[in-house]
């Protein structure tokens, strides 16, 4: 039963455009997300986080929105760039997981020039 | 300020031995945690080493032990090798358990022929 879900699993969009990647979370324990960014050969960079008591966090091009009641978050890139192109990860975690991060499985982004 | 990195990048092994990964973790960082990714998959929670105790531990069997010593770094030995074992392997390093960023190696890539 995957807790954290990514339901798309690549995403094309024009660069200089909005774009925008969903995750959706299953358990209501979890109380801090993260967004990581991950090229081939490489390991996953982190790129922005959120806790639970916050709705919003922002960070340069990078903007992550929490709703809580409906365990969802989303990833915005304003405005994308080609070089934003590569998987996305939304990752999950509980207090007192002892750091026990949940991943979903991915989001393939695509930004053509 | 180093970040984390890992080795070897490339192992190839038969099923049956036995392997061990190594991980510096990042400047600074006193946890280090330990994650599979299998391919077209998020990566997943094997263990966490805090000050050089295991104290988290994902749905991996024994077999999947680790070490962490007093420089923090790591290590995870997988022994009886199994096919299904061939993934990439990530280490990621932070400061303290849980609700904080945590930082990723460039994995290695684990071969079980």
């Amino acid at each position: 039963d995957q807790q954290v879900k990514q339901n798309s699993p690549s995403l094309s969009v024009q660069e200089g455009r909005i774009s925008i990647l969903n995750c959706d979370y299953t358990n209501s324990m979890f109380d801090y997300f993260l967004w990581y960014k991950k090229y081939p050969a490489e390991g996953p960079t982190f790129l922005i986080s959120i806790s639970s008591i916050k709705d919003k966090n922002e960070d340069g091009r990078f903007t992550v929105f929490l709703n809580k009641s409906a365990k969802h978050l989303s990833l915005h890139i304003v405005p994308s760039q080609p070089g934003d192109s590569a998987v996305y990860f939304c990752a999950a975690s509980a207090t007192g997981s002892q750091g026990n991060l949940i991943f979903g499985k991915g989001t393939k982004l695509s930004v053509k020039p | 300020e180093t970040g984390v990195t890992q080795s070897p990048t490339h192992l190839i092994k038969t099923r049956g031995q036995q392997v061990t990964l190594r991980c510096s973790s990042q400047s600074g960082h006193n946890t280090v945690s330990w994650y599979q990714q299998a391919l077209g998959q998020g990566p997943q929670f094997i263990f966490q080493y805090y000050r050089e105790e295991e104290n988290g531990r994902g749905n991996f069997p024994p077999r999947f032990s680790g070490l962490q010593f007093p420089n923090y770094s790591s290590e995870l030995n997988v022994n009886a090798l199994e096919l299904d074992d061939s993934a990439l392997y990530l280490c990621a390093s932070s400061l303290g358990q849980y609700n904080t960023e945590a930082f990723f190696g460039q994995g290695t890539r684990l071969t079980v022929v």
